[in-house]
């Protein structure tokens, strides 16, 4: 069965990085786009960014344009999105999606989610 | 507009209908999706392409579309439906993805 676990979050101080992994299975993880999406306490959804299956379209929210890095190995079945310059804002449970294109809003399956959180 | 605008919080009497409404600008372009949203679950997708219901939604969950606003009716609401609801869709540029702020529907 299709299947996302992130992992890689945890606690960190401001101005830290983190590395979070995607990993995909059940399914032929270098067809199908990525999207990283995150819910701080007591917010909505927050859009982040995408890769298309090949990574060579990539997508950025403005909010984390420049700070937040996308990429995948699709030998490994796994996506990564490494987060550098870390802010209080940034505290959140992040996820990664599947998709079929990297323009879509349709995310047929999630993972379970890793949380984020900075604090000093 | 950015935005995708819902009402912050709606609710339906047990087996009563409800509608969700989801509006912005880029809905004139790019049709929505929309997600439920559970406490401690991940999200679950329910409708894409502002009508097709997802493999394993209840057909109580329909969509429609009109100019720049789209809805989630849920007919016969369950006690499981209650959750938070957003929807989203492409933004303007089509570079983008944007998510409503979502929606809480309470079942009473």
């Amino acid at each position: 069965q299709v299947q996302l676990v992130e992992s890689g979050g945890g606690e960190v101080q401001p101005g830290e990085s983190l590395r979070l992994s995607c990993s995909a299975s059940g399914f032929t993880f270098s067809s199908w786009a990525v999207h990283w999406v995150r819910q701080a306490p007591g917010k909505g959804l927050e859009w982040l960014c995408a890769i298309s299956y090949h990574s060579g379209d990539i997508w950025y929210a403005d909010s984390v344009e420049g700070r937040f890095t996308v990429s995948r190995d699709n030998s490994k079945n796994t996506a990564y999105l490494r987060l550098d310059n870390l802010r209080h804002s940034d505290t959140a449970i992040y996820y990664c999606a599947r998709a079929p294109t990297d323009t879509t809003s349709k995310f047929d399956y999630w993972g379970q989610g890793t949380l984020v959180a900075v604090s000093s | 507009s950015a935005q995708l605008t819902q009402d912050p919080a709606v609710s339906v009497v047990l087996g009563q209908t409800v509608t969700i409404t989801c509006q912005g600008d880029s809905l004139r372009g790019y049709l929505p999706s929309w997600y439920q949203k559970k406490p401690g679950q991940a999200p679950i997708l329910v409708l894409f392409r502002a009508d097709n219901r997802a493999p394993g939604i209840p057909d109580r969950f329909s969509g429609s579309t009109s100019g720049i606003a789209a809805s989630l009716t849920v007919t016969g609401a369950q006690a499981e439906d209650e959750a938070d609801y957003f929807c989203a869709s492409r933004d303007i540029s089509g570079r983008q993805v944007i998510f409503g702020g979502g929606t809480r529907l309470t079942v009473l």
